[in-house]
């Protein structure tokens, strides 16, 4: 069964420095998004991601941040200097069609630890 | 802004019980709802979802309900087992945009 994959699975870095997360999408899906976990709070989004361009994103979703289809089986997110409150793990899913019907599917994450 | 609830926080139960996990939710302008499984470091598994003209979903012992209009959602799971030890998200789409409750986290004992 196709699924959603995310790379690393654990990242550590050092406060101030760029972090890229990847993820590959299922492959005739066509909205991608990110979320993130801090331990033990919600899930949240951060962002969505259709025809290559952002559709939605939400107040956590600074200019430190920014996503990307650089070809067209990955997608990304970028934090341009982390935070220490930056640590949590991230989420990316996809859908196939933005129908109500249609779910979401996620990928396994990606632990963020910025020191 | 779409606010999520999810009672209770935590659930303990013997193994073969039957229970309900609540989900409450602020705007009830919502596309559909789905619940998720996670299990801990882990990543969310869909277990159902519910489209805003649907009242109910069944796949196998779960059955998830939607009352729109009043904002609130269960999931019932049938005969508990061991294995279905995990935190269960309840979440609703709108606008692009998904809202989590902070899950109920359950345990089921041998």
């Amino acid at each position: 069964e196709p699924e959603v994959t995310q790379t690393p699975s654990h990242q550590v870095t050092q406060m101030g420095q760029e972090v890229i997360l990847r993820c590959v999408p299922i492959s005739n899906h066509l909205y991608f998004y990110w979320y993130r976990q801090i331990l033990g709070q919600k899930v949240e989004f951060l962002v969505s991601f259709y025809n290559n361009e952002i559709s939605e994103k939400s107040e956590i979703f600074d200019d430190q941040f920014s996503v990307e289809r650089p070809d067209g089986s990955n997608f990304t997110l970028k934090i341009r200097s982390t935070k220490l409150e930056d640590s949590a793990m991230y989420f990316c899913a996809s859908k196939l069609r933005t129908s109500a019907a249609d779910t979401q599917y996620f990928g396994p994450g990606t632990r963020l630890t910025v020191l | 802004k779409q606010e999520v609830t999810q009672i209770p926080a935590a659930l303990s139960v013997p193994e073969g019980e039957n229970l309900v996990l609540n989900c409450s939710f602020t705007d009830s302008a919502i596309y559909n709802l789905q619940w998720f499984r996670q299990d801990p470091g882990k990543g969310l598994t869909s277990l159902l979802l519910i489209q805003s003209s649907q009242r109910e979903q069944t796949s196998g012992r779960l059955n998830a309900s939607l009352d729109k209009s009043s904002g609130r959602s269960t999931l019932y799971i049938a005969a508990s087992q061991p294995g279905d030890s995990a935190t269960y998200l309840c979440a609703t789409y709108n606008n692009n945009d998904m809202r989590f409750g902070a899950g109920t986290r359950l345990t089921v004992k041998p």
